[in-house]
This record gives structure tokens, sequence and C-alpha cells, in this order.
């Protein structure tokens, strides 16, 4: 167990629709990141943030967005779904300071099917 | 641009055997860091390594460890005495400078441990 939760576990939805996934990372992690990983795309970084800041942004959709809270969790919200954001998504904490290894841990991801 | 190739999609080792999985990276950048995560079938994401840019060791973590060639750029996982719970996608990934937090990984490589 990483020490990072994400609920809900599977989300079933139809096309068009707006789904909320939601990150609660490790105590004491300041860092959140966002990843989707599908059997095309492989693993791929969308966002991340640092106490509550946007800090890298990656292959994020404009149907997408996320924020993180002042309690640190976050969320990611993904709207207008299409069959092609069918995904395994992950979020990872960090601890986040300067010059360390910064390890991400991951939670045990959230899978989106858009039917 | 930095990247992480992985040429290995698929590769067999018997079990108490060593296995090397390949992975080159590509960056301009001095100060980086790579990692090593490894996802069984149940889907988490499990840190394995860790091997900064600056760190003249290769890293080492129980039975992984990491042969770092920073001139030909790459960090291949070496896994000794292979277990039947090895078997799993292992993914190489790099971070950029510190400030950045910008993670890429590789396609990964599919293990699988024969008895």
């Amino acid at each position: 167990d990483s020490g990072v939760t994400q609920t809900p576990k599977h989300l079933i939805t139809a096309t068009g629709q707006r789904v909320t996934l939601r990150c609660s990372p490790r105590s004491g992690d300041l860092s959140v990141y966002w990843y989707q990983q599908s059997l095309d795309q492989g693993l791929q970084f969308l966002i991340q943030y640092y106490n509550g800041e946007e800090r890298a942004k990656g292959n994020i959709l404009e149907r997408f967005s996320a924020q993180q809270f002042p309690d640190l969790h976050s969320e990611l919200n993904l709207s207008s779904l299409e069959l092609g954001d069918s995904a395994l998504y992950f979020c990872a904490s960090s601890v986040s300071i300067s010059g360390s290894k910064n390890e991400q841990f991951f939670g045990p991801g959230t899978r989106l099917t858009v039917l | 641009a930095q990247k992480i190739t992985q040429t290995q999609p698929g590769m067999f080792v018997q079990e108490k055997e060593a296995v090397t999985l390949d992975c080159t990276y590509d960056t301009s950048d001095q100060s980086y860091g790579l990692f090593w995560y490894k996802q069984p079938s149940s889907g988490e994401m499990i840190f394995l390594i860790y091997q900064g840019s600056y760190d003249e060791q290769n890293a080492t973590e129980g039975r992984y460890s990491l042969n770092f060639q920073k001139a030909r750029k790459s960090a291949n996982l070496v896994i000794s005495a292979s277990q039947l719970g090895d078997s799993a996608m292992y993914f190489c990934a790099m971070r950029g400078p510190s400030g950045t937090y910008k993670y890429i990984f590789g396609t990964g490589t599919r293990l699988k441990v024969l008895a």
C-alpha cells in the first residue's frame, strides 16, 4: 500500500458526460501528479500540482482540468467524454524537496470506461 | 526534448536467473533522475529504484540494480535471482531538473519468469 488513495476504483459512463476523479496523497506529500495509461499511448503525464499550484503540464486535453485543494487532495475533471478517454488514470504523490530523489508513489488508479 | 526508449516489448527469464531490461534516454539537461517502476497484473505502479545523474555509484535495492552508463545514456535494470513474482510490466522513467518535475515514461517491457 503506497499511502495514496484514489476514488472511485471503477467508473463507467457514456460519451459526452463529465466525471471527477479524486486523489488523496500520502501524508506529508505536497506534490500530486496525474497520469493516463491507455493501451495505445502508454503512461502519459497529464499535470502536476505542488501545494495547491499548478507546477507542470503534460499532454492534458483542454476538456480535462485538475486542481489541488488546501487539504492537498486533488481532483481531475474530465468532460465531454469520448470513447478514446477510456483508460486507467493514476494519481501519484511525492514530497518534492529540491535535490532529493523525489520518487513518486502511485495510487491504485481509477479505471474509466466510456461507452 | 526528453525521451525514454525501451526496446524490449517482452522478455522471458528462467526462475533464479538474472535478467537485464534495457532503457536508453535522451536529454540535454545535466541534472536529471532516472527511475524504474514495476506494474504487476493487478495494475498498481511500484517504485523500484532511482539513479540521479550526478550519482557516481550504480544504485542498488535488494535484488534490483541499475547499470547506469551516462556517456551512453543508458539506465538498464538488472534483476538478480528472478522469482515468479517478478513477472510484470517494467517501466523506465525520467525526471527533469529540479524545479520542473516533469516525468516521462518509456513504453515498458513485459517480463515473464518461467518456472
